[in-house]
């Protein structure tokens, strides 16, 4: 499959704990996006790479996350001290310019209880 | 912030009828896009239409912009059961903040 793929699918954790989620772009896309989508609601932009650079960042995006892209691959993207409000699909998409269609991974639903 | 507001929110019509999902957004914008998302595919990319576009079309689907009056339409002919799923439309101002969805239209397609 040549899709953009996430692991985990499911995170369930306790309030407090650290989390991290990977997503692996398809091979040939530079840009790379992280979103997030609560229930009910369209995705909300978090991130943006264009190969390993951090180009932009949501307002949303606190402090407690971080995403990287090292070597402009497969992203991360960690979240500490996850608090209940933090409970939502997180999104990878990736798209190749000049065409600027993005697309999405099957995301992870993270629970925090 | 969402920027698109998609109607109407919920939609259900009989199979075989045409189905129109309306945008309208805030900013100006590079592009426009339209997105299906059901439970088991996940967010799938249905067409992209520029800010110099009026129309376009893709099988069954008529995509129209209009940036004078901010808005978009999505027209899906000859539906199917398999259409059922949630719609969002997508803007991309060309900036480096990705793209900016809105709500979605549910869309439920009746056998």
């Amino acid at each position: 499959d040549t899709g953009v793929s996430q692991n985990p699918r499911h995170k369930i954790t306790k309030r407090g704990q650290n989390v991290t989620f990977r997503c692996d772009p398809i091979s040939e896309h530079n840009r790379l996006y992280w979103y997030r989508q609560t229930l009910g609601q369209g995705p909300e932009f978090l991130t943006y790479f264009q190969n390993e650079a951090q180009l932009e960042k949501s307002r949303l995006l606190s402090d407690r996350f971080s995403a990287e892209r090292p070597k402009g691959s497969f992203s991360t993207l960690e979240i500490q001290r996850t608090e209940q409000g933090d409970s939502a699909m997180y999104l990878c998409a990736s798209s190749y310019p000049p065409w600027n269609e993005q697309f999405f991974g099957p995301g992870t639903r993270l629970t925090v209880l | 912030s969402q920027q698109g507001e998609e109607d109407p929110q919920a939609l259900s019509i009989q199979e075989g009828e045409n189905a129109t999902m309306n945008c309208s957004y805030k900013t100006s914008i590079n592009n426009l896009q339209w997105y299906r998302q059901n439970s088991g595919r996940g967010l799938v990319h249905l067409i992209l239409i520029r800010s110099n576009e009026r129309e376009k079309h893709s099988g069954r689907l008529r995509v129209t912009l209009d940036t004078s009056k901010k808005s978009s339409s999505l027209l899906i002919t000859a539906s199917r059961a398999a259409d059922t799923a949630s719609y969002f439309c997508a803007t991309d101002g060309g900036g480096a903040d990705g793209l900016t969805f809105g709500k979605g239209t549910h869309l439920i397609i009746q056998p």
